[in-house]
């Protein structure tokens, strides 16, 4: 049983390029998070979502930021024009339905902004 | 807003040493509280997790421990070992909050031999 996979490990980006970091749950979870560690800080809650649906977005900035978790195929959190600020690790985490389920994360993906 | 907070920020102890990390939070609606470890470069490891209604969790040499009403979890590690070497990180998920854990800024942990 494959634990939550994220891609790339590694993201390089030029300002205003665009960043699309994939999530891909644990079998058998149907919730997914994403989390933002920025350096020396600890993470941040982005934004939930379950199949084809956002529960909560309250993490998530307004502008350039969007994240999808279609019927079929890996979590997609996307990040327009992206600016030197954006730069952290950012991390995955699935669980089972249920308020009391344990979050299970992925290694995260290192974006950096050139 | 839950505010979470981890004493010390970092840590250095020799091999062997029984040693407490300490977790506090300022609302007590909590539905449980999860122990992660977190090594450089990679991502979480979930160590233990604790509901409200509980007052320890015990895996192997570790223990946590869980006072909701004062607002503290403490992280207990028996007999450490270089291995133990990480970041280690509480989160708590609030009553009300959906599914959404807050995290310490985390105890940075150094075993040395």
């Amino acid at each position: 049983n494959a634990g939550v996979m994220q891609n790339p490990r590694h993201l390089v980006r030029r300002r205003g390029q665009e960043a699309r970091l994939r999530c891909s749950p644990m079998k058998g979870h149907s919730h997914v998070y994403w989390y933002r560690q920025l350096p020396e800080e600890g993470l941040k809650f982005m934004v939930y979502l379950q199949k084809e649906n956002i529960i909560d977005e309250s993490g998530m900035p307004k502008e350039r930021f969007s994240a999808e978790f279609p019927k079929e195929g890996p979590s997609i959190l996307r990040i327009q024009q992206v600016v030197r600020g954006d730069s952290a690790a950012y991390f995955c985490a699935s669980s089972r339905a249920g308020i009391n389920e344990k979050l299970f994360f992925g290694s995260g993906t290192q974006l950096s902004v050139l | 807003k839950q505010e979470v907070t981890q004493i010390p920020a970092a840590l250095s102890v020799p091999e062997g040493e029984n040693l407490v990390l300490n977790c506090s939070f300022t609302d007590s609606a909590i539905y449980n509280l999860q122990w992660f470890r977190q090594d450089p470069g990679k991502g979480l490891t979930s160590l233990l997790l604790i509901q409200s209604s509980q007052r320890e969790q015990t895996s192997g040499r570790l223990n946590a421990s869980l006072d909701k009403s004062s607002g503290r979890s403490t992280l207990y590690i028996a007999a450490s070992q270089p291995g133990d070497s990480a970041t280690y990180l509480c989160a708590v998920k609030i009553t009300g909050g959906g599914n959404k854990l807050t995290f310490g800024t985390g105890t940075q942990l150094k075993v040395e031999l």
